[in-house]
C-alpha cells in the first residue's frame, strides 16, 4: 500500500556541513509534500509546502536559503539543511498528500538531526 | 494564529489503566481535529478524527469528542495495553492541509 519513506532516520554532522533528507512516496504519486520540524518539547511545526515542479512555499520565519527543498519528481522531495549549525539540531518529518478518492496525509518516520 | 496545546508527557500507566491525554485548540474558524500516533521507528499514523462540533472520533478503543464550548479534543481509552506505547499528537486543520500540531505526548504502558 501507499507509504512515505524517509531517510536517513538519524544523522550526526559537523557544524558547517550540509545534510540532505529524502522523502519518497511509495506506490503513489505525491504532487504535494510537506516538511515539518520539531524542537525538543515544542510543537511539530510546518516549515514548508513542496509542490512537484515548482518552488516550495515556506512558512514565516523559515529561511528558504538555509532549508533548500527540491521536489523534482512525483515520488521524491528532498530537504537540504545547508551550512548546518547546532541550533538546526531537530526532528524533521515529511508528509505527502495522497490524492484521488478520499484525500489523506501520510507521514514519514522522521529524521533526527544532530549538529555538533 | 491557530494553535494546539496538549499535555506534556511522558505518561506512564499500568496495563488496563484508563488513559486521558488532554488537547485544546485555538482557531479562527471551525477546524477539523485529529489525533495521530507514532509508534517507534514509524511515521505518524492517523488514529482518529472529528470534523465538526460534537463529533466523536473513535478507533482501536480510543475516543475523542470535538467540544466546541471548551475548545477541546481529549483522547481517552478505557483500558490501555502495552502495545499502545507510542507518541500521540493532537492536530487541527482548517481544510488546507496546513496541519497544526501539538508537542506530542509520549505514552508508556507497563505490563
Amino acid at each position: 500500500g501507499a507509504v512515505v519513506s524517509q531517510h536517513p532516520s538519524r544523522v550526526i554532522c559537523k557544524s558547517g556541513t550540509s545534510v540532505k533528507i529524502e522523502c519518497r512516496s511509495l506506490d503513489f504519486q505525491a504532487t504535494t509534500m510537506f516538511w515539518y520540524r520539531q524542537f525538543p518539547k515544542q510543537s511539530l511545526m510546518l516549515m514548508a509546502t513542496s509542490n512537484e515542479g515548482s518552488k516550495a512555499t515556506y512558512e514565516q520565519g523559515v529561511e528558504k536559503d538555509k532549508f533548500l527543498i527540491n521536489h523534482a519528481s512525483l515520488t521524491l522531495s528532498t530537504l537540504t539543511v545547508t551550512s548546518a549549525h547546532p541550533e538546526d539540531s531537530s526532528f524533521y518529518i515529511c508528509s505527502a498528500l495522497v490524492s484521488g478518492g478520499r484525500e489523506k496525509l501520510l507521514f514519514g518516520s522522521g529524521t533526527q538531526l544532530s549538529v555538533l | 494564529g491557530d494553535s494546539v496545546t496538549q499535555m506534556e508527557g511522558p505518561v506512564t500507566l499500568s496495563e488496563e489503566a484508563f488513559l486521558t491525554i488532554n488537547c485544546t485548540y485555538t482557531a479562527t474558524g471551525y477546524p477539523s481535529l485529529f489525533w495521530y500516533v507514532q509508534y517507534p521507528g514509524e511515521g505518524l499514523q492517523l488514529l482518529l478524527k472529528a470534523t465538526k462540533a460534537d463529533d466523536k472520533g473513535s478507533n482501536k478503543g480510543f475516543e475523542a469528542t470535538y467540544r466546541k464550548e471548551t475548545t477541546s479534543f481529549h483522547l481517552e481509552k478505557g483500558s490501555v495495553q502495552v502495545s499502545d506505547s507510542a507518541v500521540y499528537f493532537c492536530g487541527s486543520t482548517s481544510g488546507t492541509y496546513k496541519y497544526i500540531f501539538g508537542t506530542g505526548t509520549r505514552l508508556k504502558v507497563l505490563a
